[in-house]
């Protein structure tokens, strides 16, 4: 059962223009979510995350939305650069009371293109 | 050092053969992770060491995989006769404890193809 999902296995979009990732979960006991980047031949690297208590958190280009009833989160970057280019993976994590709050939870990733 | 060091970064293996994956922390970090993407899929969460309490081997996947950290520094995973659903990039992953909200820090990953 897959609890985190991204339904996207890619995304293409020019330079300068919006991209948005999406990510939907089906645990609602997740207090924690995280975006990661991926390069290629690299590991994955923290990009910015969101508690469940907000709604937003914002850093430079990029901001995370999360729509808790809806079970829902977003990643906007604005504006998308080539260098943007990556896989992005999504993650949750649950609350430190579950005993395994260490344990991240994995979407399969979204491959967003960036073109000049 | 300076940051998550995995070797080797290839190996490929024979159907049938023990292999060993190497993880180097980064230096002070007491929580060290090992997740596996396979092809397709999310990382998937292996095994999980917090200093000196028993690790959380809940999520490897047989008993041909085991895993160590001695010292609390250094893991190696091991798999053994190994077949080809094992193929797949095996990532270790290190954090201080309590550093919760900001994720982990991530090695270049072990690219694991089992001929």
């Amino acid at each position: 059962d897959q609890q985190v999902k991204q339904n996207s296995p890619s995304l293409s979009v020019q330079e300068g223009r919006i991209s948005i990732l999406n990510c939907d979960y089906t645990n609602s006991m997740f207090d924690y979510f995280l975006w990661y980047k991926k390069y290629p031949a690299e590991g994955p690297t923290f990009l910015i995350s969101i508690s469940s208590i907000k709604d937003k958190n914002e850093d430079g280009r990029f901001t995370v939305f999360l729509n808790k009833s809806a079970k829902h989160l977003s990643l906007h970057i604005v504006p998308s650069q080539p260098g943007d280019s990556a896989v992005y993976f999504c993650a949750a994590r649950p609350p430190r009371s579950g005993g395994s709050n260490y344990k991240l939870t994995f979407g399969k990733g979204t491959l967003l293109t960036v073109n000049p | 050092g300076a940051g998550v060091s995995q070797s080797p970064s290839n190996k490929v293996t024979e159907k049938g053969k023990d292999v060993e994956l190497r993880c180097d922390p980064i230096s002070g970090h007491t929580a060290l992770y090992w997740y596996r993407q396979s092809l397709g899929q999310g990382l998937e969460f292996l095994i999980y060491f917090q200093g000196n309490s028993a690790p959380d081997k809940s999520g490897l996947p047989s008993d041909r995989f085991s895993a160590e950290r001695t010292g609390g520094s250094v893991s190696t995973l091991t798999i053994q006769r190994t077949q080809q659903e094992d193929s797949a990039v095996y990532l270790c992953a290190s954090s201080l404890a309590g550093t919760r909200n900001y994720g982990y820090t991530f090695g270049s990953g072990t690219r694991l193809t089992v001929v």
